[in-house]
């Protein structure tokens, strides 16, 4: 496709549950990066992959978070135990680079943890 | 480590009257800042970088390095500008992508 794919669009999980989020940047795109955005909090960053470089995972919230980025394409965002706090859009962008190229984001999935 | 600010979660101004996002970061090098666009119902985009000093969609937005910001102005606000709207700042290094808590721009008839 042209854009970045995300899937599922939206997920229903019961609190406890593990879930898999999956994005499909755009092709040839080296850097990749997952995003969270909730009500009133804005985009907080999770993670970001760039190349073969060693991903910078300082965004993550907590160990229950990881995420990896297979062939240096798709990206999967693994949360387990789900809590009720995860629920929020879950948005994946992509980039050509590194210096000053602009991010294209996924339509996002939005978790809701019940 | 670098941060940006957006200080007004809630902005709304009518139609035809000019209106300024504000922006501010702190971060110690030379940033590249970028102005983000999300419209109801559609996927976040880019509206303008500052390194390119461009006019879009008859948006501007100036760094100025003294006083840490990147406020983004119009001079006409127009009803389909509602919309939120997020800072970002990338580190020179190519490192992530830090974005602000966004300002949700309502403009009215």
């Amino acid at each position: 496709g042209a854009g970045v794919s995300q899937s599922p669009s939206n997920k229903v999980t019961e609190k406890g549950k593990d879930v898999e989020l999956r994005c499909d940047p755009i092709s040839g795109h080296t850097a990749l990066y997952w995003y969270r955005q909730s009500l009133g909090q804005g985009l907080e960053f999770l993670i970001y992959f760039q190349g073969n470089s060693a991903p910078d995972k300082s965004g993550l919230p907590s160990d229950r978070f990881s995420a990896e980025r297979t062939g240096g394409s798709v990206s999967t965002l693994t949360i387990q135990r789900t809590q009720q706090e995860d629920s929020a859009v879950y948005l994946c962008a992509s980039t050509l680079g590194q210096w000053n190229t602009e991010a294209f984001f996924g339509q996002g999935t939005r978790l809701t943890v019940v | 480590a670098q941060r940006v600010t957006q200080p007004e979660k809630l902005l709304s101004v009518f139609k035809g009257a000019p209106v300024e996002l504000k922006c501010n970061y702190s971060y110690s090098g030379s940033p590249e800042l970028f102005w983000y666009v999300q419209y109801s119902r559609q996927r976040l985009q880019l509206l303008l970088r500052h390194i390119s000093r461009e006019s879009i969609k008859g948006f501007t937005a100036d760094l100025n390095k003294g006083e840490t910001s990147f406020h983004l102005k119009k001079p006409f606000a127009q009803e389909e500008d509602s919309a939120m709207y997020y800072c970002a700042l990338r580190e020179t290094s190519g490192s992530r992508l830090t974005f602000g808590e966004g300002t949700q721009l309502t403009v009215n008839p």
